[in-house]
């Protein structure tokens, strides 16, 4: 078993829409969670990070937390077509190691 | 703030030439550093984890021998391929963290490598 799985996806999307990546994770130890977006050719830019259970906005991104079913997602409002990438989800373990997601590859189409 | 500045952007070379990448964390100090190797379509691997000042920990399968990294400092990780073949041609990756809890890595933009 992964310690962090996602949905490969591609997940397609159109424009305007709210798109919904998931993440799950094994080591309930777990403290914290990271999104990144990877363009294709380009390195992993983060997006958000959130550490407590419950939702974390800023501005078309949402990060939503529930550690009692050990998963992580990321919506994303009002999708434009510039969101089209590969979404990373990582967590940071309780024995200071890092542990990314395969990544969900998002379509926003016009 | 947390900007990583990774250097060459690209490199192309001929088979058996040794190649450094740089790392280096431009506004903060990078007790932990990351080497990622990613080909294309694929995902990020993880190559090693190199903490300032000790020997770097490397991934099941990555040749310690082949891929040398330094972390000689807090703002300064470098790998070096050696004896570089057309098999090792790929995009290199590096990130940075700080000491602090619950920090998230910090990427810089990656080194193109191409082997002739």
């Amino acid at each position: 078993q992964k310690e962090v799985e996602q949905n490969s996806g591609p997940l397609s999307v159109p424009e305007g829409a709210i798109a919904s990546l998931n993440c799950t994770y094994s080591d309930r130890g777990s403290q914290s969670f990271f999104w990144y977006r990877q363009y294709s050719g380009k390195s992993p830019e983060l997006i958000m990070f959130i550490y407590s259970n419950g939702d974390k906005e800023d501005g078309r991104f949402t990060a939503q937390l529930n550690k009692a079913s050990q998963y992580v997602s990321l919506l994303i409002r009002d999708s434009q077509p510039s969101d089209s990438a590969t979404y990373l989800c990582a967590a940071f373990t309780k024995f200071n190691k890092f542990y990314f997601g395969s990544g969900t590859k998002l379509n926003v189409k016009p | 703030g947390a900007v990583v500045s990774q250097h060459p952007s690209w490199v192309i070379c001929k088979s058996g030439t040794s190649v450094k990448i740089e790392c280096r964390s431009l506004d903060f100090q990078a007790t932990t550093m990351f080497w990622y190797r990613q080909f294309p379509k694929q995902s990020l691997m993880l190559m090693a984890t190199s903490n300032e000042g000790s020997k770097a920990t490397y991934e099941q399968g990555v040749e310690k021998d082949k891929f040398l990294i330094n972390h000689a400092s807090l703002t300064l990780s470098t790998l070096t391929v050696t004896s570089a073949h057309p098999e090792d041609s790929s995009f290199y990756i590096c990130s940075a963290r700080e000491l602090i809890s619950n920090q998230p890595q910090h990427f810089g933009d990656g080194t193109r490598l191409s082997i002739l």
